[in-house]
C-alpha cells in the first residue's frame, strides 16, 4: 500500500540522548517534510526538502537536523533531546517542488523527552 | 507577522450544518489547504482553495474570499465520524505552509 510510514510509533527519550526519527514514502514525491504538533499551536515545520539532495531550514528548525539521500527516505535528527522538543512528529510528502501541493502526512511518532 | 486564526472548538448535532471559519493574514498566497483530523492521527488533505469562490466536494464545502482574507469549511448532513479537528492551512508567497491551530468539533447524536 502506498503512503508514508514512520519509525518508532512512540519513544520516551532522557535529555541528552541522540534520536533519529524516520520517515520513508513510496509515491516518488518530489518534497518532504517534518512537522511538530504540540497543544493549542498549529503545525509547525522543523526542515523540509524540495528534492533529494537539497534540505531547508523550516519555522522552528534549531536543535534538529535532516538529511535527504535519495527521494524515498527523510530522517530527523536530534543530536542532544531536551524536554521542549516533546511533541507529537509528522513526516509529510507533496509532489510538487516547494509546497504548492497537497501534503500526504505520516502517522507520526509521539517523542516524550525526560 | 503571519497569522492563522480559527475557533478553538464547536460542537454541532448530528445531521446539521457547521460551518468552520477561518481568517488568515500571511505574505502573499498562494492557495488555502483544509485538513481533517481524527484524534491521534495524521491530517488528511480535505480541500484547496487558490480563487474565491465556493467548492464543492460531497458534504463538504470550502469557500474563498482573498480580498477579506477569509475563508470557511461548510459540513453538512453531520456524521458522528465527522467529530475531529479542522486545519487550515495558507500557502504564503514563499509556498511555504502557515498553519492554523485547528478547530475541534464535536458531535453530539
Amino acid at each position: 500500500i502506498a503512503g508514508i510510514t514512520q519509525a518508532p510509533t512512540s519513544q520516551i527519550l532522557a535529555a541528552g540522548r541522540r534520536m533519529t526519527l524516520r520517515c520513508t514514502q513510496d509515491m516518488r514525491h518530489n518534497a518532504m517534510y517534518w512537522y511538530r504538533q504540540d497543544l493549542g499551536l498549529g503545525l509547525r515545520l522543523i526542515h523540509y526538502s524540495n528534492t533529494a539532495g537539497t534540505t531547508g531550514k523550516g519555522e522552528v528548525p534549531d536543535g534538529y537536523s535532516v538529511s535527504r539521500a535519495n527521494t524515498d527516505d527523510f530522517p530527523l535528527t536530534l543530536a542532544s533531546a531536551v524536554p521542549s522538543q516533546t511533541s507529537v512528529y509528522f513526516c509529510a510528502s507533496s509532489d510538487g517542488i516547494g509546497q504548492t501541493d497537497t501534503q500526504y502526512f505520516g502517522p507520526g511518532t509521539r517523542l516524550t523527552v525526560l | 507577522g503571519q497569522n492563522i486564526d480559527q475557533p478553538t472548538e464547536m460542537t454541532a448535532t448530528e445531521g446539521a450544518i457547521v460551518q468552520i471559519n477561518c481568517t488568515y493574514q500571511t505574505s502573499g498566497f498562494n492557495g488555502l489547504f483544509w485538513y481533517q483530523q481524527h484524534a491521534g492521527e495524521a491530517p488528511t488533505f480535505l480541500s484547496y482553495n487558490v480563487l474565491d469562490g465556493l467548492e464543492e466536494k460531497g458534504r463538504f464545502s470550502s469557500f474563498l474570499s482573498r480580498s477579506k482574507g477569509y475563508s470557511y469549511l461548510l459540513l453538512k448532513e453531520l456524521q458522528m465520524k465527522d467529530s475531529a479537528s479542522y486545519l487550515c492551512a495558507v500557502e504564503d508567497s514563499n509556498y511555504q505552509l502557515i498553519w492554523g491551530a485547528g478547530t475541534k468539533l464535536i458531535i453530539k447524536p
